[in-house]
Formats: structure tokens, C-alpha cells, sequence
């Protein structure tokens, strides 16, 4: 079946830096979401890429639907502390079912 | 406008009961998905449903566990039998469509804990 790769698994960084992850596929997929969970909760849906190339922000969170259609990015400027959480890929094909990808988790040092 | 719900958000079984658990989409959704999600783990699809409809299942375990939509009320997650490794968090989630619309709204999840 289809596999995702995500990394970093975990980051520790300061407030204000700039955060960057990303998701590999081992095949293609015409959609990618980028989705936050926080402890306790279920995720919750950032943002939506439909097309390769297409890059999209979400307030300081932008990411991009990498041309290969295998890999997407996500990327937090300027990390603030609610920034916190574990934040998930997600890909498919088609009519396919949604693959998740294991999670970042980042974590933010004061 | 009230988000995806699931009850009971906690459960505690002992080996061999049963588990219920359920999830209202949220209003003008049809379609509902069923995730497992292991401590440390990303979400692993169980199963795909439309109201009296079950449209994929390919990650439903093969015994045990069963899945309803029913015309009304909630959608169903039922465990039977339950073991220990059925200890995760089990989210649903709806869209108003399935196929092209990929969104998925997810509940909070319900935390199984099989003793």
C-alpha cells in the first residue's frame, strides 16, 4: 500500500524561529492536506492542495504541493507557544482513501 | 453549526466486552471515516461510510469489529470481544461528500482503554 514519510518525527525550536517539514510519498498523489492535533484532541484541517505546484498559506502557515506530486511541505514562520502540537500530512489519489503520514512533533522551548 | 461529535469520548473495557462507540457527522455531512490512531502513531483508515451504505473497508480488521450508518442516528463503531491491543484513540470524521470533495471534518475521539 501506500506509504508516507514524514519528517522531522520531532522538533524542539525557539519562539519566533521558523519551522519547516515535509511528506514523502512512494507514489502520486492528486491531493495533499496538512492537519494539526493537539493532546487530547482530534486533528484539525490547515490547509488543502489540490494541484502540483500550488502553494497556499494559511496565515503564517504556508504550504506547497510539491511538482512530483510524491511530496508536500508545510512550513510555520515566526513559531509562537500555541504553534505546539503534532502536525500530520495527508494524501490521495483519486477516490482512494486518505494516507496519513506518522507526524511532526513540534514542540516549542520558551 | 456544531462540529463532528463523538461519545463517549473516554471507555474502559475489560477483555471480552464490547465497545460502542459513536459519531454524528456534522449537519449536511453523509459521508462518515473511521480512524484508528496507536499512542505515537499517525491515523490508520478503518473504514468508509455513507448513510446504509458501507463503501470501503478495507482496514477493518477481519473479525471483531463492524460498522454502521444507519438512515438514523449516529454512525457506529462496534469492537466485540474486545483485547488489549484494541487500546487507541478512534476518531471519526465526515464530509458532505465523498469523491471528489476531500475534506474531512474530525471529531475529538473517543480513548478506548481495554483492561
Amino acid at each position: 500500500g501506500q506509504q508516507l514519510n514524514q519528517s522531522p518525527q520531532s522538533m524542539f525550536i525557539q519562539e519566533g524561529e521558523d519551522v519547516s517539514m515535509n511528506c514523502t510519498s512512494s507514489s502520486i498523489f492528486n491531493t495533499w492536506l496538512w492537519y494539526k492535533q493537539e493532546p487530547g484532541e482530534g486533528p484539525v484541517l490547515l490547509i488543502a492542495l489540490y494541484k502540483a505546484g500550488e502553494l497556499t498559506s494559511n496565515g503564517r502557515l504556508t504550504a506547497q504541493f510539491g511538482i512530483t506530486r510524491k511530496d508536500s511541505f508545510l512550513n510555520i514562520s515566526a513559531s509562537i507557544p500555541s504553534d505546539v502540537g503534532i502536525y500530520f500530512c495527508a494524501g490521495r489519489f483519486g477516490n482512494e482513501k486518505l494516507t496519513f503520514g506518522t507526524g511532526t512533533r513540534l514542540t516549542i522551548i520558551p | 453549526n456544531a462540529g463532528v461529535m463523538q461519545n463517549p469520548r473516554h471507555l474502559v473495557r475489560r477483555r471480552g466486552q464490547e465497545a460502542r462507540l459513536r459519531c454524528s457527522p456534522m449537519k449536511g455531512h453523509s459521508h462518515v471515516y473511521w480512524y484508528r490512531q496507536l499512542p505515537e502513531e499517525g491515523l490508520k483508515f478503518m473504514v468508509y461510510l455513507q448513510k446504509e451504505n458501507i463503501i470501503d473497508e478495507s482496514g477493518m480488521p477481519k473479525e471483531r469489529f463492524s460498522a454502521e450508518f444507519p438512515k438514523e442516528g449516529p454512525s457506529i463503531l462496534r469492537i466485540q470481544q474486545v483485547v488489549r491491543g484494541d487500546s487507541a484513540a478512534y476518531f471519526c470524521a465526515s464530509s458532505p461528500q465523498g469523491g471528489d470533495y476531500n475534506e474531512q471534518f474530525f471529531g475529538p475521539g473517543t480513548r478506548l482503554t481495554v483492561l
